[in-house]
C-alpha cells in the first residue's frame, strides 16, 4: 500500500543517455513534485505540477522534463545525461495548495558515469 | 521569497538525552513550517507541521516543535532520544503561492 512509489530505485547510466524515472501516487492528490537531493543532502525543488499548471524551477536545465499521463503519475525524463545529474531524485505529492503536507517517495539514486 | 536555515550540520547526542534541533526561517508573513525526517536510504517522512494556532506542535515519534515568531524559529525537540532517531532532519518553510523550501538538514547521531 505504498502511498508514493518510484521506479527504479537505482539507476546507473552513461553520460549522454536519455532516461526516465517513474512516479505514482495512490493518495488521490492533485499536485505532484520532483525534487533533487545532491550529495550534501540539499533538497531542491525542480517541478510542481497539477492538472492546471506546471511550475518549473528556473534553474532546472531544459534537458529535464516532467510528463504526467494522469493525475496519479508524474514521470521525469532526462535527456543527454551529464555527470552533474548524479543525485537522488524524490517524487512527492500533496492535496491542494503546494504548501500542504507533502508525501515523499523513497527516492531514485541516479549515477551518471 | 522564503528561506530556511538549519545552523547545525551534525549533532551527536547520547541515547536517553534530550534533543533540540534548530531552525530559523525568513518570511514576511506567517509561514507554514514543517519538520521532516529522512532515515538512511529512505524518503522523507513528515514529523509535524505548523500552519496556525497553538505555537507548540506535537508530532509523531514523540517529537514536538515550537513556533516563535519573535525569533523566527521553529526548533524541534524530543525529551529522550532513542537510537532509532538517528537520521537526517529537515526543516521546511512554505508560503502562500510559493514552493516549499528546505533547509540543508541536520544529521543526528545517537551514541549508545
Amino acid at each position: 500500500d505504498t502511498a508514493v512509489s518510484q521506479t527504479p530505485k537505482y539507476l546507473v547510466t552513461q553520460m549522454g543517455n536519455d532516461k526516465s524515472i517513474k512516479c505514482e501516487q495512490n493518495l488521490g492528490h492533485d499536485t505532484m513534485y520532483w525534487y533533487k537531493q545532491d550529495s550534501k543532502k540539499f533538497l531542491k525543488i525542480m517541478f510542481s505540477y497539477n492538472n492546471k499548471e506546471l511550475i518549473i524551477n528556473e534553474t532546472v536545465p531544459n534537458r529535464f522534463s516532467p510528463k504526467s499521463p494522469d493525475k496519479a503519475h508524474l514521470n521525469l525524463h532526462i535527456n543527454s545525461l551529464e555527470l552533474g545529474d548524479s543525485a537522488v531524485y524524490f517524487c512527492a505529492s500533496s492535496q491542494g495548495l503546494r504548501n500542504n503536507e507533502q508525501f515523499f517517495g523513497p527516492g531514485t539514486r541516479l549515477t551518471v558515469l | 521569497a522564503q528561506s530556511v536555515t538549519q545552523p547545525d550540520i551534525h549533532i551527536t547526542v547520547s541515547e536517553g538525552a534530550s534533543l533540540e534541533l534548530r531552525c530559523n526561517y525568513s518570511y514576511g508573513a506567517t509561514p507554514y513550517l514543517f519538520w521532516y525526517v529522512q532515515s538512511p536510504g529512505q524518503g522523507l517522512q513528515l514529523l509535524l507541521k505548523y500552519f496556525s494556532g497553538d505555537t507548540l506542535v506535537q508530532g509523531i515519534k514523540g517529537f514536538e516543535a515550537e513556533f516563535k515568531r519573535s525569533q523566527s524559529s521553529f526548533n524541534l525537540r524530543k525529551p529522550s532520544v532513542h537510537w532509532s532517531d538517528a537520521a537526517e532532519y529537515f526543516c521546511a518553510v512554505g508560503a502562500q503561492g510559493n514552493d516549499m523550501r528546505f533547509g540543508a538538514g541536520t544529521r543526528l547521531t545517537v551514541k549508545p
